[in-house]
């Protein structure tokens, strides 16, 4: 089935430990995004990729880091998480800039 | 800065409509999108408008004018199921997209 799959769907983790977020489309979608999603605020960028090969930082990239190898694969990576970082992080992926984004079902990320 | 406003949150009866609105205050407009997201689930592509007027998809309209930043989405025959939250998201002349906070949407019966 077509689609994005993120990975894990939930963690628990410590203060200060290294964890990487994964996500993967089969759409063949240029574009990727990391957001994260919080109670009473909107949906956040936190990194995004036009195509593979270039990322960029949207708007609380702070923490964060993302790589895009290849057309399917955007990892998202938290150096030394910290309890601000706990929230749910989506993935998304589009083709042009008039057409809807496409999201993975979610991370919940609870950082003690 | 950039800003979209929707309220927190509507009640409304099985059956009835709704009309939940968007206002928008944006460096530049490159569309503007509405999408559900059910407890616990990802956001799902509703609609898309571009151009000032009425956009109709079965028991889902959604209505733009750029000139007022407004934008709403009306739900008729309300059912149990369209109980979700709603979000309102703009692209801008980065072609970035801004979201509002979304509004949760009540169904009684």
């Amino acid at each position: 089935i077509a689609g994005i799959t993120q990975a894990p769907t939930s963690q628990i983790l410590a203060a200060g430990r290294r964890m990487t977020l994964r996500c993967t489309q089969d759409m063949r979608h240029n574009a990727m995004y990391w957001y994260r999603q919080d109670l009473g605020l909107g949906l956040r960028l936190i990194h995004y990729s036009n195509t593979a090969g270039t990322t960029g930082k949207g708007e609380v990239p702070d923490g964060y880091s993302v790589s895009r190898a290849n057309t399917d694969d955007f990892p998202l990576t938290l150096a030394s998480a910290v309890p601000s970082q706990t929230s749910v992080y989506f993935c998304a992926s589009g083709t042009d800039d008039n057409s809807p984004l496409h999201f993975g079902n979610g991370t919940r990320l609870t950082v003690t | 800065g950039q800003n979209i406003d929707q309220p927190t949150e509507m009640t409304a009866t099985e059956g009835a409509i709704v009309q939940i609105n968007c206002t928008y205050q944006t460096s530049g407009f490159n569309g503007l999108f509405w999408y559900q997201q059910h407890a616990g689930e990802a956001p799902t592509f509703l609609s898309y408008n571009v151009l000032d007027g009425l956009e109709e998809k079965g028991r889902f309209s959604s209505f733009l004018s750029r000139s007022k930043g407004y934008s709403y989405l009306l739900l008729k025959e309300l059912q149990m199921k369209d109980s979700a939250s709603y979000l309102c998201a703009v692209r801008d002349s980065n072609y970035q997209l801004i979201w509002g906070a979304g509004t949760k949407l009540i169904i009684k019966p």
